[in-house]
């Protein structure tokens, strides 16, 4: 199993930071198994990015993703007050695993 | 637009059983890989397991929680996907969300497993 390792587990930033997340993966793989999920409290994980950097449908611009073999990243280049959320990153180069999460919350 | 519905949650014994359904519309359900992913309060996300398209196989894949105790199938001429679960432990106790291709999600059904 793979496992997947994000941190920080909280990240306190303002509106306009920019927000590096990173997720580690106990084995390497191709990043086109990686996603990055976002989830609101009392909402269903909403797809951000597949394949380690493209950007899903609806997915506007300030987010992008990055990495290859153990060490992915998922960057929002400036905070808007509806990015404080949980981030997830999710691989499905064999049976599907998810990171433990990151808790982006406002300073 | 692709539309998933989960029912079949609510209360159940430990040791009981219970069977999951998700009704899908607005996609070719028989071409989709699904899946099951869960969460209990506060907790994150936990994948359960998936079940291929016919195409690839048509075969299920599981977590190791619930492998030898879920099971998935599907009903593509009805566009809806099963999760029977059986031997529940507390542990169990989550929202189960069914997941078009790790990509459209429902707003889940809800499992307690309680005495």
């Amino acid at each position: 199993e793979i496992v997947l390792t994000q941190s920080p587990a909280t990240l306190s930033l303002s509106p306009g930071d920019r927000a590096t997340l990173s997720c580690r993966a106990s084995q390497s793989f191709s990043g086109s198994y990686l996603s990055w999920y976002q989830q609101k409290p009392g909402q269903a994980p909403r797809l951000l990015i597949y394949g380690a950097s493209t950007r899903a449908t609806g997915i506007p611009a300030r987010f992008s993703g990055s990495g290859s073999g153990t060490d992915f990243t998922l960057t929002i280049s400036s905070l808007q007050p509806e990015d404080f959320a949980f981030y997830y990153c999710h691989q499905e180069y064999n049976l599907p695993t998810f990171g433990q999460g990151t808790k982006l919350e406002i300073k | 637009e692709v539309q998933v519905v989960e029912s079949g949650g609510g209360l159940v014994k430990p040791g009981g059983s219970v069977r999951l359904s998700c009704a899908t519309s607005g996609l070719t359900f028989s071409n989709a890989w699904m899946n099951w992913v869960r969460q209990a309060p506060g907790k994150g996300l936990e994948w359960v397991g998936r079940i291929k398209s016919k195409t690839d196989g048509g075969t299920a894949d599981y977590a190791a929680p619930v492998k030898d105790r879920f099971n998935i199938s599907r009903d593509d001429s009805k566009n809806t996907l099963y999760l029977q679960m059986n031997s529940l432990k507390t542990e169990d106790t989550a929202m189960y969300y069914c997941v078009i291709e790790m990509d459209a999600w429902g707003k889940g059904t809800t499992v307690t497993v309680s005495s």
